[in-house]
């Protein structure tokens, strides 16, 4: 299988907005809306932001959100923040293999 | 609060085998699946499989059947991840996670970061 791919890197500047895309097949992303996306700060594990492609979980900052498209899903964050230079997976439910991630994009904020 | 606490990293030779654990509170560990997630260095996060501590029913991802073993301890709310023989390859951050009955994974464990060097 391959994972979901990712831009490798994004950057903003503090108060901007960015988008992060994430690309699967017919196999995951395009037919099911299981999409979630996890934010990891160094060190620690990741945390999940948003899961069934736009729904936040409690805690979470309206600031982030998702979409999806097609074979392709997509997570804005407005307004950014310091706090939020981190890397950020996607993950989608798959026929295949139950859940693939993707390869994982770094946001750094200038 | 919940939480998944993962045992210190470790630093192996080739050849040697390691478990490290996967500890569940404020939560009923029996009744969900917990994942654990391999990163490697460079690569994105992969699924290694889930296991359902209550009957330690066991589902592996088709790239790590047979490479590794989970096991859970339902008396102790704990997951282990067993490997017989390490290879330089398996040196990454493994994690330890709770499927969501939404299809996704809350909490995640710190991470245990496994070195395998002769």
């Amino acid at each position: 299988h391959s994972a979901l791919a990712q831009p490798a890197s994004v950057s903003g500047s503090l108060g901007q907005s960015i988008t992060i895309s994430c690309t699967g097949s017919s196999d995951d992303i395009g037919t099911w809306p299981y999409v979630s996306w996890y934010q990891r700060h160094p060190g620690k594990g990741p945390q999940v932001i948003i899961y069934d492609v736009s729904s936040r979980p409690s805690g979470i900052s309206d600031r982030f959100s998702g979409f999806k498209s097609g074979n392709t899903a997509s997570l804005t964050i407005s307004g950014l923040r310091a706090e939020d230079e981190a890397d950020y997976f996607c993950s989608s439910y798959s026929t295949s293999i139950t859940y693939v991630f993707g390869a994982g994009t770094k946001v750094t904020v200038l | 609060e919940v939480h998944l606490v993962q045992s210190g990293g470790e630093i192996k030779a080739p050849g040697e085998s390691l478990r490290i654990s996967c500890q569940g509170s404020g939560f009923d560990f029996s009744d969900y699946w917990i994942g654990w997630v391999r990163h490697l260095p460079g690569k994105g996060l992969e699924l290694m499989g889930l296991i359902f501590p209550d009957d330690s029913d066991t589902r592996y991802s088709p790239s790590f059947q047979g490479q590794v073993t989970m096991s859970a301890d339902k008396s102790t709310s704990t997951a282990y991840l067993h490997w017989s023989s390490l290879k330089a390859s398996d040196s990454g951050i493994y994690y330890c996670t709770r499927q969501m009955r939404g299809n996704y994974f809350d909490p995640w464990g710190q991470g245990t970061l496994v070195t395998v060097s002769a």
